[in-house]
């Protein structure tokens, strides 16, 4: 079975600086990968996804991750971050051979100061 | 993508009622499912919606306790019964859209006291 870790419960940048959550998953082939994003008060969004080719990924909202194989992460990236950025991010990984459904790493909680 | 609303989107409910929580998808969906967001905690699947089917429970999640409707394809309930403070939770409703993609509903954010 799938499983993924986010190490950073929570994180804090200023608006502007750049941002990078991190996203470890284990996974014995090559796994689905994604980034969802809870604002306060919302459901989950998906902002970007790997299945497979380029393993640097563009998303919505300026948002980007990098799938390296050999150190089994897909880290999320901003250049600048907004304070409208602050919220919860998920990382989730699937399984190609497997139930559909993905596992959901615990979190990770942006704040952003002015 | 498709578009999933819920109702209702917030609620403050009695220690030992139930409550019933919809799911609207705009076009026919084949996979529904049912998750729980614990204050400050991750996503929890409850159970998958089958249609025409007993919908499939989790580990640790029962039908008497969390009973499911799936009518159609566009359209799911889930009912938290007989209800105590530690189901105060975030209800969401999601919809798979393949290769384990999911799209959420807003959720239902339950108070139980």
């Amino acid at each position: 079975a799938q499983s993924v870790t986010q190490p950073d419960i929570h994180i804090t940048v200023s608006e502007g600086a750049s941002l990078e959550l991190r996203c470890n998953y284990s996974y014995g082939a090559t796994p689905y990968l994604f980034w969802y994003v809870q604002s306060p008060g919302q459901g989950l969004q998906l902002l970007l996804k790997y299945f497979s080719g380029d393993t640097l990924v563009q998303g919505i909202k300026g948002f980007e991750a990098e799938f390296k194989r050999s150190q089994s992460s897909f880290n999320l990236r901003k250049p600048s971050v907004h304070w409208s950025d602050a919220a919860e991010y998920f990382c989730a990984v699937g399984a190609s051979g497997g139930s559909y459904i993905p596992t959901f790493g615990r979190g990770t909680s942006l704040i952003v100061h002015p | 993508s498709a578009v999933i609303s819920q109702k209702p989107s917030r609620d403050i409910c009695q220690r030992g009622t139930s409550l019933t929580i919809q799911c609207q998808v705009d076009s026919q969906v084949t996979m529904m499912f049912w998750y729980r967001q614990q204050p400050g905690q991750s996503l929890t699947l409850i159970a998958t919606a089958n249609q025409g089917s007993e919908a499939t429970y989790e580990s640790g999640f029962v039908i008497d306790k969390f009973p499911i409707s799936r009518p159609n394809l566009t359209f799911s309930t889930l009912t938290v019964s007989n209800m105590s403070p530690e189901d105060s939770s975030i209800y969401l409703c999601s919809v798979g859209a393949g290769l384990n993609e999911q799209f959420f509903g807003p959720g239902t954010r339950l108070t139980v006291l």
